[in-house]
């Protein structure tokens, strides 16, 4: 089975642009969470999609949202961008049964870089 | 809130010495624990997991008990190898409450 795909893996954008991210979760995997990994905050939750519905959000502003698509694709966008939003930018998926016990798999990443 | 804390790195340790990364934890809930590593330039790899008190999880050598009454999910390994170098990072799911944490990672590096 293909892992999970995110393209492109590195961007480099200027302060006030936007950006797309897109996801490719592993075939019969309905929930897409994304992710943002920095030095120096670690590792947070953006948010979730299951059914092309959002299920789960973390503590981010408006400016970062998404989507998801009918075959489970999901996108992300990023609008104004700023320099602290450069991080790689992690997709996982899963099964989508929204327990607690649920593995999620995740890409490679996008580093994007905001100058 | 849900959080998770694990020890600071780097850890570097030498080829075959035993491994520990403390990882403790704080929920409202019920929540499953998770070992991610992530080897250099690459997404995070599921390590093992635990979904309830004493369970253990055990993946090429790495183990962790989900100890409730410590609150903590510790890595262990008995002898590591130069492979393991890797970053290591202990995660809290708890989807009741619409949750899921990581703690900062701990670098590990292991030296012939």
């Amino acid at each position: 089975k293909a892992g999970v795909t995110q393209t492109p893996r590195y961007l480099i954008k200027t302060r006030g642009q936007q950006v797309t991210l897109s996801c490719s979760p592993i075939s019969g995997h309905r929930s897409v969470s994304w992710y943002q990994q920095t030095p120096g905050q670690g590792l947070q939750f953006l948010f979730e999609y299951f059914s092309e519905t959002q299920r789960n959000k973390g503590n981010f502003p408006g400016r970062f949202s998404g989507r998801q698509f009918s075959n489970s694709r999901s996108e992300m966008n990023v609008s104004t961008l700023e320099l602290g939003d450069s991080a790689l930018y992690l997709c996982a998926s899963s099964v989508g049964t929204g327990t607690s016990q649920e593995t999620q798999y995740f890409g490679p990443g996008t580093r994007l870089l905001v100058l | 809130g849900n959080s998770v804390t694990q020890m600071e790195g780097p850890v570097t340790l030498s080829e075959e010495a035993f491994l520990t990364i403390n990882c403790t934890y704080t929920a409202t809930g019920y929540p499953s624990l998770f070992w991610y590593v992530q080897y250099p330039g690459e997404g995070l790899q599921l390590l093992l997991k635990a979904t309830k008190a004493d369970d253990k999880g055990s993946n090429k050598g790495f183990e962790a008990t989900y100890r409730k009454e410590t609150t903590s999910f510790h890595l262990e390994k008995g002898s590591v190898q130069v492979s393991d170098s890797a970053v290591y990072f202990c995660a809290l799911s708890d989807l009741d409450n619409n949750d899921m944490r990581f703690g900062a990672g701990t670098r590990l590096t292991v030296k012939p």
